[in-house]
């Protein structure tokens, strides 16, 4: 049973718009969300996290948002660039799970110039 | 350079070869994984290593062997593996095993084949 999903397995944005990726988790003792960004033939890259006990965190175009009640969370990307062209993952961990992460199967998006 | 390596990139492999994989990171982490993705599977854990000592064994099979012989250095032996082995092997560091907060450092990875 997947306890973090990503539902879209795809997204595709025209460059300059904003790009909307989403997370939705089962566990409610995760307490710590990350977003992870992958190319083709390169391992994840870290892009931003959020802790629980916010709901907003932001760094330049990367903005990300927690809904805990709802147990969502959302990575919007503005503007667009098509080098975030890429497969984006969300991965959460909780302290009595020894801060194991657990991943989504990942998002792929297209920012089309 | 992303501060952890794997080598080989690419390796193809017969069911009764013997190889390993190679990671070596430059961070001054001192907690190592291994990860197994797989097509339309989430990335999954295999091994775990902090300060040089496995916590974590996921109920991998025996024929995937892990060596972390220092805190820079960690090493997965194949042996006898299985068509549906073949998958990317990542691995990651971290500063420690609690701080996976902060996020991973992850090589670019090893694409294997089990013909």
């Amino acid at each position: 049973d997947q306890q973090v999903k990503q539902n879209s397995p795809s997204l595709s944005v025209q460059e300059g718009r904003i790009s909307i990726l989403n997370c939705d988790y089962t566990n409610s003792m995760f307490d710590y969300f990350l977003w992870y960004k992958k190319y083709p033939a390169e391992g994840p890259t870290f892009l931003i996290s959020i802790s629980s006990i916010k709901d907003k965190n932001e760094d330049g175009r990367f903005t990300v948002f927690l809904n805990k009640s709802a147990k969502h969370l959302s990575l919007h990307i503005v503007p667009s660039q098509p080098g975030d062209s890429a497969v984006y993952f969300c991965a959460a961990s909780s302290a009595g799970n020894n801060r194991k992460l657990i991943w989504g199967l990942g998002t792929s998006l297209a920012v089309n110039p | 350079e992303t501060g952890v390596t794997q080598t080989p990139r690419h390796l193809v492999m017969g069911m009764t070869n013997k190889k390993s994989l190679k990671c070596e990171q430059h961070l001054g982490h001192n907690a190592m994984y291994w990860y197994k993705q797989s097509a339309k599977k989430p990335l999954e854990l295999m091994f775990v290593y902090n300060f040089k000592e496995q916590t974590e064994n996921n109920s991998v099979p025996s024929r995937f062997s892990p060596e972390c012989p220092n805190s820079s250095h960690l090493f997965l032996h194949l042996h006898t593996l299985q068509p549906e082995d073949s998958a990317l092997y990542l691995c990651a560091s971290s500063q420690d095993r609690g701080s996976s907060r902060y996020g991973y450092t992850f090589g670019s990875g090893t694409r294997l084949t089990v013909v």
